[in-house]
């Protein structure tokens, strides 16, 4: 069935330092979206990139689809420790239902 | 506008038992969808509902059910627990299917013992 992949599993930062997480899926997608999940918390919507080569900033955050749209990455500038959590991306299957990474937990160091 | 409230928040069973856990959706949003998320398998999607009718469901064994009701609130049973069922349980709503941004609630924490 249809898969999305994300790595690394777990990445431990020291605060000011830059973080990328990158997700690939096994089928073109139609959009592909992210969310974070603070310890403790819920998913929490971010953005959803639809464009072949698309590229979004949200403040230190960059996201971007692949040309292909089958991969995505989100890149976080100089982070801080209020960028700890769960990051997830997910992408529709061709059902609708939308299927999750299995996420890159964040640990930044003050 | 209130989030999406999931009720019980934390919920302690027996395996065998069955266990019933309810989702308020955002005010006027009729798509709701229910995950099961673990430390090990991540977010896995268990069923989707969208004007009282399921739209998707994920690869879980008949033992999970859901219903939605005519007001958007949605339910989900599972019957003969496992220890393996131990999970957060989380509803998201979105306005309609195939809409981006879905809302998380704040999930019920299951602990079959």
């Amino acid at each position: 069935g249809q898969q999305v992949m994300q790595i690394p599993q777990y990445q431990h930062v020291q605060e000011g330092e830059d973080f990328t997480t990158y997700c690939n899926s096994s089928t073109t997608l139609s959009n592909i979206q992210w969310y974070k999940q603070r310890p403790g918390g819920h998913p929490v919507f971010l953005i959803q990139l639809v464009k072949s080569g698309e590229v979004k900033k949200q403040k230190r955050l960059t996201f971007q689809f692949g040309e292909a749209k089958k991969n995505s990455s989100l890149h976080i500038t100089a982070t801080q420790t209020t960028d700890v959590g769960t990051y997830f991306c997910a992408g529709p299957s061709n059902t609708g239902k939308l299927i999750f990474g299995q996420g890159t937990t964040l640990q930044v160091k003050p | 506008k209130a989030g999406v409230t999931q009720t019980p928040r934390y919920l302690i069973k027996t395996r065998g038992q069955q266990v019933t856990l309810s989702c308020s959706p955002i005010s006027g949003h009729r798509s709701v969808s229910w995950y099961q998320q673990t430390p090990g398998q991540g977010l896995q999607f268990l069923f989707e509902y969208f004007s009282e009718t399921q739209r998707n469901k994920g690869n879980f064994p008949g033992r999970f059910s859901g219903r939605q009701f005519s007001n958007s609130r949605s339910e989900m049973n599972v019957s003969t627990l496992e220890l393996g069922d131990s999970a957060l349980y989380l509803c998201a709503s979105s306005i309609s299917p195939g809409v981006a941004e879905q809302y998380f609630g704040p999930g019920t924490r299951l602990t079959v013992t």
